[in-house]
C-alpha cells in the first residue's frame, strides 16, 4: 500500500525565519509528489515535483526531490504570519490520477 | 486556474437524514473527480474516485452503500450521505481533474462542513 509521511506534524516559528518540512514517500511507482497549502477551506497547489523536474522554486518557497531519499522538502524564507496553513504533501499516480495525501504539518509563524 | 465549487459550503442535519452534496467543475470537463474528507487538523483521507459515466471506485474501507456517488455528466460528481450518523461529522471536499493540464493537476472545491446533530 502506497504511504507518505510528513514530518513535523506541527510546528510554530516567529516570522523571519526559515522552515523546512519534510515529507517521505514508499510507492510501488512513483510518478509524481505534490505540495499544497490548505488555509481555511480548499488546498492551493504550490509545487509538482517528478523525476525530470526534481526543484520548483516561487519567491520564498522552494521545493526538492530526492529520489533516491524518496523524499522530499518544502522551504520557506522569510516566513510570514500569512504562511500560517497545513502544508500538504501527495504522492500522485499516474494512471488513476488520485492523490495520497501524507498526514500534513500544520505550520504557525508568530509575529 | 481552474475553477471547482462545491454546494452546500455547510449542512447541518438530524441524524438518519440523507445529505447530498455537489460537485462542479466549471470551466473546464472533468471525467474524473475526487472525493476526501477531512478530520479537524487533519490530512485528506481519499474515499472515492468518481469517474463519469460509470461505478466510482472507493477506497479500502469506505462504504459505498453509505457514501453514494453519482458522476451524471463531465462537470457535476454528486456524494450522499446516507442515513448520516453523528460520526459523519466531517469537512467533504471534492477536486476535479483537468485532463488538459500537467500531470495529475487537480483542483479543490471549498469544501462542505457537514454537522449531523
Amino acid at each position: 500500500e502506497d504511504k507518505v509521511v510528513q514530518s513535523p506534524l506541527s510546528l510554530v516559528v516567529h516570522e523571519g525565519d526559515t522552515v523546512t518540512l519534510n515529507c517521505s514517500y514508499e510507492v510501488t511507482n512513483f510518478r509524481s509528489l505534490l505540495w499544497y497549502k490548505q488555509e481555511k477551506k480548499a488546498p492551493t497547489f504550490l509545487f509538482m515535483l517528478t523525476s525530470s523536474g526534481i526543484e520548483k522554486k516561487s519567491g520564498r518557497l522552494s521545493s526538492i526531490l530526492d529520489k533516491k531519499e524518496l523524499s522530499s522538502i518544502l522551504n520557506i524564507t522569510a516566513t510570514q504570519t500569512g504562511d500560517s496553513a497545513i502544508y500538504l504533501c501527495a504522492h500522485g499516480s499516474g494512471n488513476t490520477g488520485k492523490l495520497i495525501f501524507g498526514q500534513g504539518t500544520t505550520l504557525q509563524v508568530k509575529p | 486556474g481552474a475553477v471547482v465549487s462545491q454546494h452546500p459550503s455547510r449542512v447541518i442535519c438530524k441524524s438518519g437524514t440523507s445529505v447530498k452534496i455537489e460537485c462542479r467543475s466549471l470551466d473546464f470537463q472533468a471525467t474524473t473527480m475526487f472525493w476526501y474528507r477531512q478530520f479537524p487538523k487533519k490530512s485528506l483521507m481519499l474515499m472515492a474516485t468518481s469517474n463519469e459515466g460509470s461505478k466510482a471506485t472507493y477506497e479500502q474501507g469506505v462504504e459505498k452503500d453509505k457514501f453514494l456517488i453519482n458522476h451524471a455528466s463531465l462537470t457535476l460528481s454528486t456524494l450522499t450521505v446516507t442515513s448520516a450518523h453523528p460520526e459523519d461529522s466531517s469537512f467533504y471536499i471534492c477536486s476535479a481533474r483537468d485532463p488538459a493540464g500537467v500531470g495529475n493537476t487537480q483542483y479543490f472545491g471549498p469544501g462542505t462542513r457537514l454537522t449531523v446533530l
